[in-house]
C-alpha cells in the first residue's frame, strides 16, 4: 500500500532548530511535499525534493533519501508562528493527485 | 501564487438536508481540483478528483452518491453532500495543481467547516 507516517507531535524552544520526519511506503515516486497549516486553515506549500538532497528555502530546508524512503523537514531558528501542523506528501501517478501523511504538530514554545 | 476560494467558510445544516461547497480559482483555470476532507487532528484524506467537462473520480470508500461533484467551469468545482448526517461534520477543503510549475504544488481553498446537527 501507499502510506507515509510522521510523528505526531513534535515541542520545540523559540529560535532552536526542529527536524520533522517523514517515511514512506509506494509502489511509485515522484517526490515529496511538505505543507504547513496553522489550525482552521488551509495547508499552504513549503517544499519539493524531486531527487536526494537538501533543498532549500529561508529558514526551511527539506532532505530527501530515496534509497531510504525517508525525508524531513528542518526549521531554523524557530519562530511562535511557526507552531502548526506539516504534512509530508507524495504525488500519486504522476504530478496531480496527492497523499498527505499522517501530520505532526509543531508545538514551538517560548 | 495562485488563489483558491470556497464558499461558505462555515455552514450548520440538519441532518438529511444537502449542503453545497464551491471552490473557485480565482486567477487561474483549473481543468481538475481535488476535494479532501479533514476530521479533527487528523490528516487530509483525498476524496475525489474535479474533472472540467466529465464525471469526478472518487477514492474508494467515498460514495459518488453522497458526495455529489460537478467541475462546470474551468474556475469553478462543487461538492454537494446529500442528505447530510452528524458523522459528515468535517472540514472539507478544495485544491487545485499549480499547473506546470513541476514541484508537485497545490493551491488549496481556505476550507469549509460542516456542523451536521
Amino acid at each position: 500500500g501507499q502510506s507515509l507516517e510522521q510523528p505526531s507531535e513534535v515541542t520545540a524552544v523559540e529560535g532552536a532548530i526542529v527536524q520533522i520526519n517523514c517515511t514512506y511506503q509506494t509502489s511509485g515516486f515522484y517526490g515529496l511535499s511538505w505543507y504547513q497549516q496553522h489550525d482552521g486553515g488551509a495547508p499552504t506549500f513549503l517544499s519539493y525534493n524531486a531527487l536526494d538532497g537538501l533543498e532549500e528555502t529561508g529558514r526551511f530546508s527539506s532532505f530527501l533519501s530515496r534509497s531510504d524512503s525517508y525525508g524531513y523537514l528542518l526549521l531554523q531558528e524557530l519562530q511562535m508562528k511557526d507552531s502548526a501542523s506539516y504534512f509530508c506528501a507524495y504525488p500519486r501517478g504522476g504530478y496531480q493527485k496527492v497523499t498527505f501523511g499522517t501530520g505532526t504538530k509543531l508545538q514551538v514554545i517560548p | 501564487g495562485a488563489v483558491v476560494s470556497q464558499h461558505p467558510s462555515r455552514v450548520i445544516c440538519k441532518s438529511g438536508t444537502s449542503v453545497k461547497i464551491e471552490c473557485r480559482s480565482l486567477d487561474f483555470q483549473a481543468t481538475t481540483m481535488f476535494w479532501y476532507r479533514q476530521f479533527p487532528k487528523q490528516s487530509l484524506m483525498l476524496m475525489a478528483t474535479s474533472n472540467e467537462g466529465s464525471k469526478a473520480t472518487y477514492e474508494q470508500g467515498v460514495e459518488k452518491d453522497k458526495f455529489l461533484i460537478n467541475h462546470a467551469s474551468l474556475t469553478l468545482s462543487t461538492l454537494t453532500v446529500t442528505s447530510a448526517h452528524p458523522e459528515d461534520s468535517s472540514f472539507y477543503i478544495c485544491s487545485a495543481p499549480a499547473g506546470t510549475s513541476g514541484n508537485n504544488e497545490q493551491f488549496f481553498g481556505p476550507g469549509t467547516r460542516l456542523t451536521v446537527l
